[in-house]
């Protein structure tokens, strides 16, 4: 089935810094790509959508300069969180939409936590 | 109010008991219905998709009423491995899911 690979699962950076989460479909093109936040005891939610070649959509909220989302090929599509905040730490993960009725395929998802 | 709402439980409940979860959403022109299970500090999984129809997968039913703008899923003679997080999922137009806060299940031996 479809497989979407995201890196790193875990990080601990330094507040100031920027980190960068890839996710990359492995077996098939997705054009489209979902990045999610859940903090604990939390709901995911929506932060942005990126379509390959074009540029991404924010949800209300979300800021498009301090979270930067490439999607520059229908496989890989990254999100960089930039000058980090304690308050980012938080799961981050992707998704991109499957077919019929088979729902979406999830990456792995990113713990990072900002020190 | 949230788009798709779901009581958070916590269920506990005792091995070989039958489970079942809500869940409303609010735009009626959601086309898509899912259920997902996410274990602590994972990814969420599959669980199945939910049709007017009903529709069954072992111990697991899923029914959506379009009228009243309700998911449910029944889980019968629960499991340990059931205890995770449950989370009803609707999908608008332009593909992108709405995820309800999900409902945290435990099951007890």
């Amino acid at each position: 089935g479809a497989v979407v690979s995201q890196h790193p699962s875990r990080v601990i950076c330094k507040s100031g810094t920027s980190v960068k989460i890839e996710c990359r479909s492995l077996d098939f093109q997705a054009t489209t790509m979902f990045w999610y936040r859940q903090f604990p005891k939390q709901s995911l939610m929506l932060m942005a959508t990126s379509n390959e070649g074009s540029k991404a959509t924010y949800e209300q909220g979300v800021e498009k300069d301090k979270f930067l989302i490439n999607h520059a090929s229908l496989t890989l599509s990254t999100l960089t969180v930039t000058s980090a905040h304690p308050e980012d730490s938080s799961f981050y993960i992707c998704s991109a939409p499957g077919t019929g009725n088979y729902g979406y395929t999830f990456g792995s998802g990113t713990r990072l936590t900002v020190v | 109010r949230k788009e798709v709402e779901q009581d958070p439980g916590p269920f506990n409940v005792p091995e070989g008991a039958t489970v079942a979860f809500n869940c409303t959403y609010s735009n009626s022109a959601s086309q898509s219905f899912f259920w997902y299970r996410q274990d602590c500090r994972k990814e969420p999984k599959l669980l199945m998709s939910v049709y007017s129809s009903g529709n069954e997968d072992g111990r697991f039913t899923a029914q959506l009423n379009r009228a009243s703008q309700y998911i449910s899923l029944l889980i019968r003679d629960s499991k340990l491995s059931d205890s995770a997080t449950y989370l009803c999922v609707v999908t608008r137009g332009n593909n992108d899911m709405r995820f309800g806060a999900g409902t945290r299940l435990t099951v007890k031996p």
